[in-house]
């Protein structure tokens, strides 16, 4: 069991250019998730997809989108990035369907650290 | 103003000592959490609170949840240079859709 991957683990981009960064889990949960993580900020959320099939907006969807895949895949698309993107992204998963189905615990992967200049 | 304040940012302790780091909120959670990030990776789940005055403890480690469900405290007795990473703290309410909410992050460096 991996668990939850990401990649790639870095990057650097020019400010316009696009990329997508790719998760995968192999527990066969239903939720996924993808965060941002700034010094001092904690974690902020990005978007979600609470089942195969659906995607929603968190806290700071603003210049992504998002692709559920299938129930294993979920990717997050930087179409014009730009230097507030440079952060540390999450891809993260739980077992339940949606928030509200326990347990509320939530499986990180390892992160992709991004750059823009 | 974030909506989970953890205090303090930094802690810097001597091997054997002991620690508290603390996460304030205004507002009511249905549940809390803490996880422990450390560099490069991913949080890790420590535990989950879920009653008002709920103590669970983890081996060194006591976790708090407040009476009222707006706070929380994580205790660490006779800390390790292993305890030394990011802590933080999550809260889920229902208000907001049970999404969760994290805190800025306690960072804890234990010398041996």
């Amino acid at each position: 069991n991996a668990g939850v991957t990401q990649t790639p683990k870095f990057q650097v981009l020019k400010t316009g250019q696009s990329m997508t960064l790719q998760c995968a889990q192999d527990m066969n949960h239903n939720s996924m998730y993808w965060y941002r993580q700034d010094p001092g900020m904690g974690l902020r959320l990005i978007y979600y997809s609470a089942s195969e099939g659906t995607t929603d907006k968190g806290e700071v969807p603003n210049g992504y989108n998002v692709s559920r895949l299938n129930k294993r895949e979920f990717s997050l698309r930087l179409e014009s990035a730009a230097p507030s993107q440079t952060s540390v992204y999450f891809c993260a998963s739980k077992p339940g369907q949606g928030f509200f189905s326990p347990p509320n615990e939530q499986f990180f992967g390892p992160g992709t650290r991004l750059t823009v200049l | 103003t974030q909506l989970l304040e953890q205090s303090p940012q930094f802690l810097s302790i001597q091997e054997g000592e002991n620690l508290t780091v603390y996460c304030n909120s205004s507002s009511v959670f249905s549940s809390l959490q803490w996880y422990r990030q450390e560099p490069g990776e991913g949080p890790v789940l420590l535990v989950t609170v879920v009653t008002g005055g709920e103590v669970k403890k983890l081996k060194r480690l006591t976790f708090q949840f407040g009476d009222a469900r707006k706070d929380s405290s994580l205790h660490i007795t006779a800390a390790q240079p292993g305890d030394t990473g990011l802590y933080l703290c999550a809260g889920a309410r229902w208000a907001a859709g049970n999404k969760l909410t994290f805190g800025g992050g306690t960072r804890v460096l234990v010398k041996p």
